[in-house]
């Protein structure tokens, strides 16, 4: 079964800091997404990556950088946090192309910005 | 616009009675699956599940791709049944995007 973790698990931080949320994966997924759930708006689709060095952009991009290192690794920076990102963050993990499309979910990291 | 509807919103069951959750797609879908969050905020993955019926204990998924929906039929309720179920779907669009309803919150009581 793909494992996906991912650190911290909870972040607290001032508006204008510097936050960064990783995850990995050890299933040899291709693809990674990054999400943030919200009340009222279920799970929405920040980033995702197709493989090292990729980055495809979600539907909330704003105010997010990702980047892909390996096919294990792929990371969330807040450059400048906000309170609005505070948030419920999770990634996730696929093998696009191979027989299922299924997402492997990590437990999630819950974003504070004060 | 909101690509995925699932409905009813919140539902309470008494233990032992059965609950049946839809998700109603506004486009063609390639692959879909359904989730339980946890109340502390895990997700879990119930079924992979881009057409027909598939079963697993007291769960039933089925997608019906023509008519772009999908259902959750929980049958014999239990307490720990209790949380969010949430649906995903990937539109057949070519990109790997996937959007997520906004969940059901199911609570079974005594």
């Amino acid at each position: 079964e793909a494992a996906v973790t991912q650190s911290p698990r909870n972040k607290v931080t001032v508006t204008g800091g510097n936050v960064t949320l990783s995850c990995r994966q050890t299933n040899s997924h291709n693809y990674m997404y990054w999400y943030r759930q919200d009340t009222g708006h279920g799970l929405r689709l920040i980033h995702y990556s197709y493989g090292a060095g990729n980055l495809q952009i979600g539907d909330v991009p704003d105010g997010y950088k990702a980047t892909r290192t390996t096919q294990e690794d792929f990371f969330l920076l807040l450059e400048l946090a906000s309170p609005s990102q505070t948030s419920l963050y999770f990634c996730a993990s696929s093998d696009v192309g191979g027989s299922s499309y299924e997402q492997y979910f990590g437990p999630g990291t819950r974003l504070t910005v004060l | 616009g909101q690509q995925v509807q699932q409905s009813p919103a919140s539902l309470v069951l008494q233990e032992g009675e059965n609950a049946e959750l839809q998700c109603n797609f506004s486009t063609s879908l390639n692959s879909m699956q359904w989730f339980y969050q946890r109340p502390e905020g895990s997700l879990v993955s119930l079924f992979y599940n881009p057409s027909g019926t598939k079963q697993s204990g007291r769960l039933t998924s089925t997608t019906v791709i023509k008519e772009r929906r999908s259902s959750l039929h929980i049958s014999s309720s239990q307490i720990t049944d209790s949380g969010t179920y949430l649906c995903a779907m990937e539109p057949n669009t070519g990109y790997q995007n996937f959007y997520f309803g906004k969940g059901t919150s199911l609570t079974v009581i005594p």
